[in-house]
C-alpha cells in the first residue's frame, strides 16, 4: 500500500520558472491538502480539496494553484517561482475532515535561486 | 485564531527514561487533536488521534491525553529508545472549516 506519493523529492528552480509538484494517493480519500513547512514554523496550509472538482484556498495560497480532476491526484502548480517559495512541500490526505488522521507524503524540497 | 504551542523545542534524555511532551492550544472548541512523528527528510506519521469527546488514547508505549478545558495535551512515551528520536508535532482541528493548526514541534533525542 503506497499511501501518499509525492514527486519529485528535490528540485532547484530559477526565479521566474514554473513547475508542478505531483501528489497521488491510493487510499480513496476524498480530502487532500498541500502544506509548506519552513524552519521554525508550523506547517501552513496552501490549498485543500474536499473531492474531485472542488478546491479551496488555505492560509498561504498566493503564487500557487491546484486542480483536482480525479480522486487520486492533487497537483500543485507554482507559477513565476520566487525565493520566498523555497520550502519543503507536503501533500496529505484523509478519509474525512474531522474524524480521521492525516496521511502525509515524504515531501518535496524546493529551492528557488 | 487558533494557536498551538509546543514546549520545549528540543529535549534530550537517556535511553529508558519515561518522558512527557507538551502541547497547548488557545481555542478549546476543537474537533480532535493529533500527535505526529517526523523523521529527518520525511513526512509526518500519525501516532495518535484523540477526538474532542475523549480524554486519552494509547498505542503501545505511547499515551496521549487531552484536557480541552485547559487547552492542553500531553504525549507520554514510556521506556524511551534511541529509535524514538524524532520531531514530535501536535495539531488541532477546529473552526468552521475544520482547519488543522500545527505546532512547531519538539525535537527529541534519546541517548543510548
Amino acid at each position: 500500500n503506497a499511501g501518499v506519493t509525492q514527486t519529485p523529492k528535490f528540485r532547484i528552480l530559477k526565479i521566474g520558472q514554473s513547475m508542478t509538484l505531483q501528489c497521488t494517493q491510493d487510499m480513496n480519500h476524498n480530502y487532500m491538502y498541500w502544506y509548506r513547512q519552513d524552519p521554525g514554523m508550523g506547517l501552513k496550509l496552501i490549498y485543500y480539496s474536499v473531492g474531485a472538482g472542488i478546491t479551496d484556498k488555505g492560509e498561504v495560497p498566493n503564487g500557487y494553484n491546484v486542480s483536482r480532476s480525479t480522486t487520486e491526484d492533487f497537483p500543485l502548480r507554482l507559477e513565476l517561482a520566487a525565493p520566498s517559495q523555497t520550502s519543503v512541500y507536503f501533500c496529505a490526505s484523509s478519509y474525512d475532515q474531522g474524524n480521521s488522521p492525516l496521511h502525509f507524503g515524504n515531501g518535496t524540497r524546493l529551492t528557488v535561486t | 485564531k487558533q494557536e498551538v504551542t509546543q514546549i520545549p523545542a528540543a529535549l534530550s534524555v537517556p535511553e529508558g527514561e519515561n518522558l512527557v511532551l507538551n502541547c497547548s492550544f488557545t481555542d478549546s472548541a476543537i474537533y480532535n487533536l493529533q500527535w505526529f512523528r517526523q523523521d529527518p527528510g520525511k513526512g509526518l506519521t500519525s501516532l495518535l488521534l484523540i477526538q474532542s469527546s475523549q480524554r486519552e488514547q494509547t498505542s503501545g508505549r505511547l499515551n496521549a491525553s487531552l484536557d480541552k478545558s485547559s487547552g492542553r495535551s500531553t504525549l507520554y512515551i514510556a521506556a524511551s529508545q534511541p529509535g524514538d528520536s524524532a520531531t514530535y508535532l501536535c495539531a488541532v482541528t477546529s473552526g468552521g472549516y475544520q482547519k488543522v493548526t500545527f505546532g512547531t514541534g519538539t525535537k527529541l533525542q534519546v541517548i543510548p
